[in-house]
């Protein structure tokens, strides 16, 4: 079956222009993570969205960062104002967030590259 | 404040060695403690460990958790070529038991050399 996708998979933008990249979840799966990994770290926590709970914002490093998810699938993670530090690859997860130890196996996406000049 | 630790950053062997990837966690409410493979962009599953103790196996890759130690090792025996990647180490953050995100370790990079 279709696993999580992303889009674009490479974005190059200028300091200071607004990105948007999409995560298209796995079907029914109604956990949806959104990550950062910097070059040579681990992936960094930015976002989570579960159900129609408020989001757990906890991660976004600064309030240029942005997401949304409408009707419970689709996500759009929005960078304003771009810097050189935010580039990073973007990566994306679902998870079926049911209770219960299933809900910790989480799907990532192949992320998106964003290179920031 | 929660964190998981790996160790080392990376590691260069050469095929058919044999090799342990380390983790440890200091995790609030911890339940579970997750491998995944790096090799390109997405993190693909390895095995998910929850009790101490009992080793899970996947072809030549096996892990097992130790929760006295809050540790978890990963050991991929006979190594190929294709095992070169980033191996990370992850916990879910427990919010009164309800999982949350996952904390990432930095990572083990692994280079397997013909």
């Amino acid at each position: 079956g279709a696993g999580v996708s992303q889009s674009p998979s490479n974005k190059v933008t200028e300091k200071g222009k607004d990105v948007e990249l999409r995560c298209d979840p796995i079907s029914g799966h109604t956990a949806l993570y959104w990550y950062r990994q910097s070059l040579g770290q681990g992936l960094e926590f930015l976002i989570y969205f579960q159900g129609n709970s408020a989001p757990d914002k906890s991660g976004l490093p600064s309030d240029r960062f942005s997401a949304e998810r409408t009707g419970g699938s689709v996500s759009t993670l929005t960078i304003q104002r771009t810097q050189q530090e935010d580039s990073a690859v973007y990566l994306c997860a679902s998870s079926p967030g049911r209770g219960g130890l299933s809900y910790n196996e989480q799907f990532f996406g192949p992320g998106t590259r964003l290179t920031v000049l | 404040e929660d964190k998981v630790v790996q160790s080392p950053l990376s590691l260069v062997v050469h095929e058919g060695d044999t090799v342990t990837l380390n983790c440890s966690y200091e995790v609030t409410n911890f339940r579970s403690l997750l491998w995944y493979k790096q090799e390109k962009k997405a993190p693909t599953f390895l095995f998910m460990l929850t009790s101490s103790g009992i080793e899970k196996k996947s072809g030549r890759l096996s892990s097992i958790l130790d929760k006295k130690e809050l540790s978890s090792i990963l050991n991929i025996t006979a190594t190929q070529t294709g095992d070169s990647a980033i191996y990370l180490c992850a916990s879910p953050m427990n919010y009164g038991g309800s999982q949350g995100n996952l904390i990432f370790g930095k990572g083990t990079k692994l280079s397997v050399k013909p």
